[in-house]
């Protein structure tokens, strides 16, 4: 079945540093991929998607690419913040089954938690 | 747009008693509806998917009548934690999806303490 692997965390950084937070997958054939956020007691907020192979999601500085070839969709940004303290979640929506009864499901991955140092 | 309220945000109450947590979308009409519970620095985990007018499909390992899902208008779904206990005690997320169009839109969750 569909898998969502992150990379373990927790991620400590200072203000300013440069973010990398590794995600791969697998699936059958061309599912959408998905960047989720989540603040201290609150629900997921979208931060990026992709849908196609060498698609390029990107928001409020964060940026992931759709890679086919390694299964890969890996978050980044370049100067992080305080603000972006928060735990982060990879996700995929794979292709329904036969039923249908599998559309729409989103598979996560653990989540990753950052924080942010000033 | 694409909000999705979830209500309560928290509820404490005592064990053997049933909860109702409502999840609203507030400016879409949510053709199918998801289910997840969460536990401290853990994942989400699916417990069922409803759709509205039909019976909640719920993930293998789910207890259908200990979680009673309702689907009954485009716009609202309910879970109902029935005679809950304290095992139940967990952060629980509902998600909305119109159409066939990703992605869901989350709402804030609900805190669920069972003493």
């Amino acid at each position: 079945g569909d898998s969502v692997t992150q990379m373990e965390g927790p991620v400590t950084l200072s203000e300013e540093a440069f973010l990398t937070i590794n995600c791969t997958y697998t699936a059958t054939g061309y599912p959408s991929l998905f960047w989720y956020v989540q603040y201290p007691g609150e629900g997921l907020q979208l931060l990026l998607k992709a849908t196609k192979a060498d698609d390029k999601g990107s928001n409020k500085g964060f940026e992931a690419t759709y890679r086919k070839e390694t299964t890969s969709f890996h978050l980044e940004k370049g100067s992080v913040q305080v603000s972006d303290s928060a735990v982060y979640f990879c996700a995929l929506s794979g292709i329904p089954n036969a039923g249908g009864t599998s559309y729409g499901k989103l598979t996560f991955g653990q989540g990753t938690i950052l924080t942010v140092h000033p | 747009g694409a909000v999705v309220s979830q209500h309560p945000s928290w509820v404490i109450c005592k064990s053997g008693t049933s909860v109702k947590i409502e999840c609203r979308s507030l400016d879409f009409q949510a053709t199918t509806m998801f289910w997840y519970r969460q536990f401290p620095k853990q994942s989400l985990m699916l417990m069922a998917t409803s759709n509205e007018g039909s019976k909640a499909t719920y993930e293998q390992g789910v207890e259908k009548d200990k979680f009673l899902i309702n689907h009954a208008s485009l716009t609202l779904s309910t879970l109902t934690v029935t005679s809950a206990h304290p095992e139940d005690s967990s952060f629980y997320i509902c998600s909305a999806l119109t159409g066939r169009v990703q992605p869901q839109h989350f709402g804030d969750g609900t805190r669920l303490s069972i003493l």
